[in-house]
């Protein structure tokens, strides 16, 4: 199957860092990109819809100053923490659907996750 | 809308026996419905998934589930458990027909299994 991936996997940074988040389509093209959020034992929650080309879609509640989305490429997607805090701790996910499946296809190809942990 | 409510968060078996995680759905269009595992520390692997063709769904490492549109149900079932299976189990929905959407997942089910 399809496989996507994600750098790095763990990262811990001090308060008022920065940190980008890389999540990447290894075989496939994906247009668009999802950004979801894990706290412990929590479900995922979406964060934002990630477009090749254009502006991001977030979620009611989430910063988009605060968590930038960048989709440069259709294998690339990019979230970056600014200015990260302790409450930002969190799993990050990305998933991306494979163009070359059809447009009825509902599956998504989820990355491994990054653990972030701000100190 | 679509919302998934799963019962129990945390279902715990014996080695050799039946696993039962129960996922209902909500949704004003006909849903795709999905089952997934998540190991710790890592991304969520798809275990299988309905998309109307059967209502009967055979996934991965001998799961299936049953779409019950009279029910709104979704459940997972495996006849026999195993100490491999112990993990996160979360079910998700999507309504839409033309594809790049999200999913909504419900709170996950912890299956533990025990020797």
């Amino acid at each position: 199957g399809a496989v996507v991936s994600q750098h790095p996997s763990w990262v811990i940074c001090k308060s008022g860092t920065s940190v980008k988040i890389e999540c990447r389509s290894l075989d496939f093209q994906a247009t668009t990109m999802f950004w979801y959020r894990q706290f412990p034992k929590q479900s995922l929650m979406l964060m934002a819809t990630s477009n090749e080309g254009s502006k991001a879609t977030y979620e009611q509640g989430v910063e988009k100053d605060k968590f930038l989305i960048n989709h440069a490429s259709l294998t690339l997607s990019t979230l970056t923490v600014t200015s990260a805090h302790p409450e930002d701790s969190s799993f990050y996910i990305c998933s991306a659907r494979d163009l070359q499946e059809g447009r009825y296809q509902e599956t998504q190809y989820f990355g491994p996750g990054t653990r972030l942990l701000v100190l | 809308a679509q919302s998934v409510t799963q019962l129990g968060s945390h279902v715990s078996v014996s080695e050799g026996a039946l696993v039962l995680l129960r996922c209902n759905y909500s949704s004003s269009v006909p849903p795709y419905l999905f089952w997934y595992v998540q190991y710790p520390n890592q991304g969520l692997q798809l275990l299988l998934k309905y998309t109307s063709a059967a209502t009967l769904v055979k996934g991965i490492n001998g799961f299936e589930a049953e779409f019950k549109k009279s029910e709104t149900s979704f459940h997972l079932t495996k006849p026999s458990a195993h100490m491999s299976d112990a993990a996160e189990y979360f079910c998700a929905v999507s309504g839409s027909l033309s594809g790049n959407t999200p999913l909504v997942f419900g709170k996950g089910t912890r299956l533990s299994v025990i020797a």
